[in-house]
């Protein structure tokens, strides 16, 4: 599997619903972030979470990182219509000072109002 | 306080032409990246900048494809000779200056994208 694979690949939910999305990834890295895009829109950054921390939240996100794992979570709580989007994962190893990002496919979440 | 933002956001060309994709960086922004998404899948990093130079190209085709960030002006991304392959949207982000903690950078920076370019080659 690449380097940030998040995963289900789809998920729906009804409004009001929680959602949660996983990412594993391969390498070390130095952060995560995650990123949500609207059908045919770019790509809006949401949570930065560092890899010395463990859980952060923003607003009714929660993001929570486990570096033994090589995994992250997101979880989108009281889920609403304007929810619907792609969520992406992003990661950047640790060993280089490059700055690209490596993005899995994302997660497709359709919340029904 | 304008976002990164890209032109054209809908670009048509026919197999063989040059395609000219613009970028403008958030304003102070140093660092810019280009991406590349096929439909249903996430964005492929391909290349690098800051002002003047490319600092990784590795997700960069070999052949036909260039990109640059003159000192003034926008970045661009030419791909020449355009194939039906090379149909995507094409993402710009910037970010600031990398800030150095400890030992190296702290990682990544945030990147802020643009709304895409969709290129469509007929």
């Amino acid at each position: 599997s690449q380097q940030g694979e998040e995963d289900p690949q789809a998920l729906s939910i009804q409004e009001g619903e929680n959602a949660t999305m996983n990412c594993s990834y391969k390498t070390s890295i130095n952060n995560l972030q995650w990123y949500r895009q609207n059908s045919g829109r770019g790509l809006v950054h949401l949570i930065l979470i560092r890899s010395n921390e463990r859980e952060k939240h923003s607003g009714r996100l929660r993001v929570t990182l486990d570096t033994s794992k090589k995994s992250s979570s997101l979880l989108i709580t009281a889920s609403r219509a304007a929810d619907t989007a792609s969520y992406f994962c992003a990661t950047a190893p640790s060993n280089t000072n490059a700055g690209k990002s490596t993005f899995g496919d994302g997660t497709t979440l359709t919340v029904k109002p | 306080n304008a976002g990164v933002m890209q032109n054209p956001r809908h670009l048509v060309r026919r197999r063989g032409q040059e395609a000219r994709l613009r970028c403008s960086p958030v304003k102070g922004h140093s660092h810019v990246y280009w991406y590349r998404q096929l439909p249903e899948e996430g964005l492929k990093f391909m290349v690098y900048l800051q002002k003047e130079n490319i600092i990784d190209e590795s997700g960069m085709p070999k052949e036909r494809f260039s990109a640059e960030f003159p000192k003034e002006g926008p970045s661009i991304l030419r791909i020449q000779q355009v194939v039906r392959g090379d149909s995507a949207a094409y993402f710009c982000a910037s970010s600031p200056v990398r800030r150095r903690s400890g030992e190296g950078f702290d990682g990544q920076e945030t990147q802020y994208f643009g709304p895409g370019t969709r290129l469509l080659v007929l």
